[in-house]
C-alpha cells in the first residue's frame, strides 16, 4: 500500500534553533518527493522537490535530503524564525505511470520567541 | 498575481442543504483538483480534471460532484450536505503531469465548511 508517514506530529522549538522533520514513504515506483509549507489558514506552498537522483537540495534556510534506498526524506530548518511556525507536508508522487500523489499528514512546527 | 482563488472562504450549512464551491485559476493550467483536509490526515483527492469538459473521481468522491465547463474554473458541489463533510477544502491546479511528472501544484487558500 502506498503510504507517507511523517514524524514528529508536532514540534516546539525556540527561535534561532535548528530542527529536522522526517518523512518515510512506501510509494513505489518512486517519481519525486516534494515538501510543502502550510501556514495557518492558507494553502500549501512548495518548498522544494527531490527526484530519484538527488540527495540534498537547499532553499534558503531549508535543506531537504532524500535516501531513495531507505525511502526516507528529511527537512532541516536552520536558525528558525517565528515565521517558520507552520505545518510541513511531505508529498510523494509515484505509482504506476507516476500518477499517484500521496500526502503525509504533516508536522506542525511551533517556533517560540 | 491571483493564482488559485477559492470562494467562499467560510461556510456553515445545515444537514441536507446544498452548495457549490468555486475555484478559479489564472495560470492556464490544464489540471485542476479538489482536496479535503481533515485533522491528523493528509490531503485526500475528491475529484480532478485533466482538461476543460473532463472530470474524474479521486480517492473520496462520494457525496460530491464537479464540473469544469471552462478551463479556468472548477466547481465542487455538495448536493445534500452531511456532518461528515465538515472539512477544509482546497482547490489546486497544475500543468499536465503527463508532460512533466515534476510539475508543481498550486493551491488556493481553502474553504472551511461546517455542516451542522
Amino acid at each position: 500500500k502506498n503510504q507517507v508517514e511523517q514524524s514528529p506530529q508536532s514540534l516546539i522549538i525556540l527561535e534561532g534553533k535548528n530542527c529536522t522533520l522526517q518523512c518515510n514513504y512506501t510509494v513505489s515506483p518512486f517519481s519525486n518527493l516534494r515538501w510543502y509549507k502550510q501556514d495557518t489558514g492558507r494553502g500549501p506552498v512548495s518548498l522544494t522537490i527531490m527526484t530519484f537522483s538527488e540527495n540534498t537540495k537547499s532553499n534558503g534556510r531549508y535543506t531537504a535530503t532524500l535516501d531513495a534506498d531507505t525511502k526516507q526524506s528529511s527537512l532541516h530548518i536552520t536558525a528558525s524564525q517565528l515565521s517558520d511556525s507552520a505545518s510541513y507536508i511531505c508529498v510523494v508522487r509515484g505509482g504506476t505511470g507516476g500518477f499517484k500523489t500521496i500526502f503525509g499528514a504533516g508536522t506542525r512546527l511551533f517556533v517560540k520567541a | 498575481n491571483a493564482g488559485v482563488t477559492q470562494t467562499p472562504k467560510f461556510r456553515v450549512l445545515k444537514t441536507g442543504q446544498s452548495m457549490t464551491l468555486l475555484c478559479a485559476q489564472d495560470m492556464n493550467h490544464e489540471y485542476m483538483y479538489w482536496y479535503r483536509q481533515d485533522p491528523g490526515m493528509g490531503l485526500r483527492l475528491i475529484h480532478y480534471s485533466v482538461g476543460e469538459g473532463t472530470t474524474a473521481k479521486g480517492e473520496v468522491p462520494d457525496g460530491y460532484n464537479v464540473s469544469r465547463l471552462k478551463k479556468q474554473n472548477f466547481l465542487l458541489g455538495l448536493e445534500s450536505a452531511a456532518p461528515s463533510q465538515t472539512s477544509v477544502y482546497f482547490c489546486a491546479s497544475s500543468y499536465s503531469t503527463r508532460r512533466d511528472l515534476n510539475t508543481e501544484a498550486f493551491f488556493g487558500q481553502g474553504t472551511r465548511l461546517t455542516v451542522v
